[in-house]
């Protein structure tokens, strides 16, 4: 198992441009979420996802849109990016949304905005 | 609102000192509480998840304690492999996953 997979790893945008974050993951998670990590932040809850079809939003999704066609990807999208968006980004999942499955994340996305 | 509080914000032991890191928290009908191990460049850890208050868990050098309003990860003898930030999480009734900012663990040989 390749486990959460994310690409690319490291990506530099100028304000307004717009771009997907891949993730992936081959464990047959249903439950699967986008953090953003930042300096003296900590990890915050951008969307979220119990399963194919359904999403919601976290802690800071604005400017963010996602989507769960499939069971195996959770694609980020950045609509309009901004400096205040330059963060490390981290993709995870797990069995299912209850309490007592561990996540799994994936590398981190380092994305920097000029 | 949900809230997550980790302290200290860092903290230096020599190898071999025991010592506790604390996670206070207020998440409503608090579903799971997590704790995770990140190094430097790399995605969180999986360590512990406990449930209900009086619950504890070890893993090696490592244990976690819950009660109704904190959380501890004892580390107990550390060595310097141990050195990472500890991450301490809860999920609220609601699916979401509130993360604390983190203990920055340094452990000297």
């Amino acid at each position: 198992n390749a486990g959460v997979t994310q690409t690319p790893k490291f990506q530099v945008l100028k304000t307004g441009q717009s771009m997907t974050l891949q993730c992936a993951q081959d464990m047959n998670h249903e439950y699967m979420s986008w953090y953003r990590q930042d300096p003296g932040m900590g990890l915050r809850l951008i969307h979220y996802s119990v399963g194919a079809g359904i999403t919601d939003q976290g802690e800071v999704p604005n400017g963010y849109n996602v989507s769960r066609s499939t069971t195996e990807d959770f694609p980020l999208r950045l609509l309009s990016a901004a400096p205040s968006q330059t963060s490390v980004y981290f993709c995870a999942s797990s069995f299912d949304g209850c309490s007592y499955n561990e996540q799994f994340f994936g590398p981190g996305t380092r994305l920097t905005v000029l | 609102e949900d809230q997550v509080t980790q302290s200290p914000e860092a903290l230096r032991l020599q190898e071999g000192e025991s010592s506790s890191l604390n996670c206070s928290y207020t998440v409503s009908g608090l579903r799971g509480l997590f704790w995770y191990r990140q190094d430097p460049g790399k995605g969180p850890e999986f360590l512990f998840t406990l449930y209900s208050a009086g619950e504890e868990k070890e893993k090696e050098r490592l244990k976690a304690t819950l009660t109704k309003k904190e959380s501890f990860l004892h580390i107990t003898a550390p060595k310097p492999e141990d050195s990472a930030t500890y991450l301490c999480a809860g999920m609220n009734r609601d699916d979401k996953i509130i993360f604390g900012k983190g203990t920055r663990l340094h452990i000297l040989p």
